[in-house]
């Protein structure tokens, strides 16, 4: 399967800050990539699918001024999360899908802690 | 709208035990199933994936789960645990062809040796 990884795997930055994670498909030209947070004890939210070359789609209740998301590569999506917050804080993941709708391989995470 | 329930947040087994960790899903067609594995620091890893066919998915690592359609359950399940298996396990269901991933709340999974 593809190799994801995700950088940096922790980062902690001051309130009203932005903070950008990369996501790499290392091995896999991904045309499309999946971000997604979780919070502790809670199951992956899926936030944004990230098409190289287009705007990506954000879900219901995601705020797209808020996570930027970037896929100019079909080796690398980036999330900035802008003006962040404390309750911004959470497990960032990405996911690079393939061209079989039903696979996606996932990178390890960022944790995100805002002050 | 999908869901996936999975009603045990913790579970504990002794090494050699059977194993069942237990995933009910919402999904108003023939959905796409599926079993992760997420270890600390390593991205989630697929065990097993089920969209049509023999309802009993062998996976990798010794693992199967069945699907029931009466019961909306896609419960996982190994013979004999092994201590590296302590790791979190979520159920999901896809949409969309499969790529839209829900994902239940996890079951974190303890084997004592």
């Amino acid at each position: 399967g593809a190799v994801v990884s995700q950088h940096p795997s922790r980062v902690i930055c001051k309130s009203g800050t932005s903070v950008k994670i990369e996501c790499r498909s290392l091995d896999f030209q991904a045309t499309t990539m999946f971000w997604y947070r979780q919070f502790p004890k809670q199951s992956l939210m899926l936030m944004a699918t990230s098409n190289e070359g287009s705007k990506a789609t954000y879900e219901q209740g995601v705020e797209k001024d808020k996570f930027l998301i970037n896929h100019a590569s079909l080796t690398l999506s980036t999330l900035t999360v802008t003006s962040a917050h404390p309750e911004d804080s959470s497990f960032y993941i990405c996911s690079v899908g393939t061209d079989r709708a039903d696979t996606q391989y996932f990178g390890p995470g960022t944790r995100l802690t805002v002050l | 709208a999908q869901s996936v329930t999975q009603p045990d947040i913790h579970i504990t087994v002794s090494e050699g035990a059977s194993l069942e960790l237990r995933c009910n899903y919402s999904y108003g067609a023939t959905p796409y199933l599926f079993w992760y594995v997420q270890s600390p620091g390593q991205g989630l890893q697929l065990l097993l994936k089920y969209f049509s066919g023999d309802t009993l998915v062998q996976g990798i690592k010794g693992f199967e789960a069945e699907f029931k359609r009466s019961q909306s359950s896609f419960n996982l399940r190994k013979p004999s645990v092994h201590w590296s298996d302590a790791a979190e396990y979520f159920c999901a269901v896809g949409s969309g062809g499969g790529n839209k991933l829900t994902f239940g709340t996890g079951t974190q999974l303890k084997v004592e040796l």
